[in-house]
């Protein structure tokens, strides 16, 4: 069974650095593409980073591009989300998803945890 | 990279089919076959049900089926069933090498 569980998220001040930490179990970690998503309370899903599963290609949508850095240790299973210069706008649930392929382009999120808060205020 | 567009909710009765629309561009949904939609109920992680446009994962119903023409994809619901009242988003790769997710649908049985 795939879990994926997350860790890291707490209550951070404007301009403050966070490293977000996701473990996977029951797959062959390797083999496949990994995300972070993020929800703001009571809205949307944002996509907002992606690594291939060899760890050589990331990807990162434009809020986040310059202040988050994606990586990923194949031989622990697990994926990282490193944000600096963080905003009240960054306030969200981030999920650490499973992509269904290798390859961050062709790939849906088949697997989801449950989500780790991250609040950014003074 | 903007959101793609869906309606903020949608209705139907037990039994009936509700279809859902996800509108883009020709630099995401018109211009890839990498749409997928996922179903999410309040406080839990999100599911997905559909992948490349209208492959369903093992284990979900059959009675949701995706479709796309031209900047379009749409997720339609057959036999709506009590526990299909949820929120459903569109995802889409785009041409600037990303993701994108829809603002999302609220469905009620009524």
């Amino acid at each position: 069974e795939v879990q994926l569980v997350e860790s890291g998220g707490d209550l951070i001040q404007p301009g403050g650095s966070l490293r977000l930490s996701c473990a996977a179990s029951g797959f062959t970690f390797v083999t496949y593409a990994m995300s972070w998503v993020r929800q703001a309370p009571g809205k949307g899903l944002e996509w907002v980073s992606g690594i291939s599963g060899s760890g050589t290609r990331t990807f990162y949508a434009g809020s986040v591009k310059g202040r988050f850095t994606v990586s990923r240790d194949n031989s622990k299973n697990a994926v990282y989300l490193q944000m600096t210069g963080l905003r009240g706008e960054d306030t969200a649930v981030y999920f650490c998803a499973k992509g269904s392929r290798g390859t961050v382009a062709v790939a849906a999120w088949d697997s989801w945890g449950q989500g780790t808060l991250v609040a950014v205020s003074s | 990279q903007s959101a793609l567009t869906q309606p903020a909710s949608v209705s139907g009765s037990p039994g009936q089919s509700i279809t859902i629309s996800c509108t883009g561009t020709s630099g995401d949904v018109g211009g890839y076959n990498f749409v997928s939609w996922y179903q999410q109920h309040p406080d839990r992680a999100p599911q997905l049900i559909i992948h490349d446009v209208n492959n369903r994962p093992s284990g979900v119903s059959h009675r949701f089926s995706g479709s796309k023409s031209g900047n379009t994809a749409s997720l339609t619901i057959s036999g709506l069933q009590a526990e299909d009242e949820a929120y459903y988003y569109c995802s889409s790769y785009t041409d600037s090498s990303t993701h994108v997710f829809g603002t999302g649908t609220g469905v009620t049985v009524l």
